[in-house]
């Protein structure tokens, strides 16, 4: 199947500082990328739609000037978490969206990258 | 809104059949799936099923589908110790469309 590789896997930052998550197909062009957010216990939750070339699509309470979204090739989609506090911390995941064999399309998933804020 | 529900925890002893059970409130929802996920992995999805469908077997894994009761279940047979993850329970129409449960965590006792 298609792999999507998420980079890095953890990271750690100084409140106040950004960070860059990276979301790589390895083996497939993805027009479209998905960023989502899981808190412990809970549900992920679908943060924006990522879409190259041109503006990512944000939920409803997403702050776009706080979580920047690129998705500049077709391969390649970052988040950039800005001016990071602790309450940004969290599993962040990407999956791309790609064409199947059935009549819609299916995501393939990153390994998640877990944000810690101290 | 749409939700989908599912319990957090589910122990089981190795060899017996885990069953892991989801609800869901979206009937217009045209697929449900269940997605594993390993420590440190991303999500791979297991298996899906149509909503116009009541039951799907791979393998050692079978889906059940209760649409009138919005009921989705997840059985493993033969449960062994590279189960344990957490399992996702969704339902979606499409990739930009798949609203998660908050996973249960399957853990496997000798």
């Amino acid at each position: 199947g298609a792999v999507v590789s998420q980079h890095p896997s953890w990271v750690i930052c100084k409140s106040g500082t950004s960070v860059k998550i990276e979301c790589r197909s390895l083996d497939f062009q993805a027009t479209t990328m998905f960023w989502y957010r899981q808190f412990p216990k809970q549900s992920l939750m679908l943060m924006a739609t990522s879409n190259e070339g041109s503006k990512a699509t944000y939920e409803q309470g997403v702050e776009k000037d706080k979580f920047l979204i690129n998705h500049a090739s077709l391969t390649l989609s970052t988040l950039t978490v800005t001016s990071a506090h602790p309450e940004d911390s969290s599993f962040y995941i990407c999956s791309a969206e790609v064409w199947g064999k059935g009549p819609t399309t299916e995501a393939f998933f990153g390994q998640g990258t877990r944000l810690t804020v101290v | 809104g749409e939700d989908v529900e599912q319990s957090l925890f589910l122990s089981v002893r190795e060899g017996d059949s885990s069953v892991i059970n989801c609800t869901y409130t979206d009937s217009s929802s045209t697929y449900l799936y269940w997605y594993k996920q390993e420590p440190g992995a991303g999500l791979q999805l297991l298996t899906y099923i149509f909503s116009n469908m009541d039951m799907k077997q791979d393998q050692r894994l079978t889906v059940l589908l209760n649409k009138k009761d919005k009921h989705l279940s997840l059985r493993i047979a033969d449960t062994q110790t590279g189960d344990s993850a957490i399992y996702f329970c969704a339902e979606g129409s499409s990739a930009s469309k798949i609203i998660f449960g908050s996973g249960t965590r399957l853990s496997i006792r000798p």
